[in-house]
């Protein structure tokens, strides 16, 4: 009840295509849902994070779809660039925030082609 | 910005080596973890911390302890280095907005 499933686990675009990334999650308390983005070499970084209060966040190029009745969170990113090529993965937790432990997905290693 | 230095980059470290990574945080956060990261297997948990003092177990805390003494640092420590703690690991540090990661130690163990 504490996984959060990621697919796919890789996803190769062409430059401004819209690639999607798609969790599921079991555990109806959780109740915020942050992606992050991790180029090869550094520590992931905070990309964006939605909570089940709204359907959709968008923040530049950016956009996670909520569905609370499905349980399920989405990243899209629009007119995607070789620049955004990168592992990002999505996660959950549970009362309210960053602060407490958040439940990782595996990770979509994705590349924009030129 | 906050900023999550972590000592090593790169290390390496023979089995049974008693292995020291070190985590500081520059901006007061009460919440600082500590991670690994392998191929396939997405970030595990291995323990975290609410306060100085205070640490709680993570998803796989076999093998390893932390220490908290100051608020800034938090400190992972291999008891005996093996060969399956081969591994990228990450701190990170948090605010209700987010967990902010280190840049990460690579550690091979031969």
């Amino acid at each position: 009840q504490q996984q959060v499933k990621q697919s796919p686990q890789s996803l190769i675009v062409q430059k401004g295509g819209i690639p999607i990334i798609n969790c599921a999650y079991e555990n109806t308390a959780f109740d915020y849902f942050p992606w992050y983005q991790q180029f090869p070499g550094k520590g992931p970084a905070l990309l964006i994070a939605i909570r089940p209060d709204v359907s959709e966040k968008k923040e530049g190029r950016f956009t996670i779809s909520f569905n609370k009745s499905a349980k399920q969170f989405s990243l899209h990113i629009m007119d995607s660039q070789p620049g955004d090529s990168a592992t990002y993965f999505c996660a959950a937790s549970r009362r309210g925030g960053g602060s407490e432990k958040l439940v990782f997905g595996k990770g979509t290693k994705l590349t924009v082609n030129p | 910005d906050v900023k999550v230095t972590q000592s090593s980059r790169y290390l390496v470290k023979r089995t049974g080596e008693k292995v020291f990574l070190e985590c500081v945080q520059d901006m007061d956060h009460e919440n600082m973890f500590w991670y690994r990261q392998d191929p396939g297997l997405g970030l595990r948990l291995i323990y975290f911390s609410y306060d100085v003092k205070m640490k709680e177990k993570g998803d796989i805390p076999e093998g390893y302890s932390v220490s908290r003494e100051k608020k800034e640092r938090f400190s992972l420590i291999l008891e005996s280095a093996s060969t399956n703690q081969t591994s990228m690991y990450l701190c990170a540090s948090s605010t209700r907005w987010g967990q902010y990661f280190g840049p990460g130690t690579r550690l091979t163990v031969t």
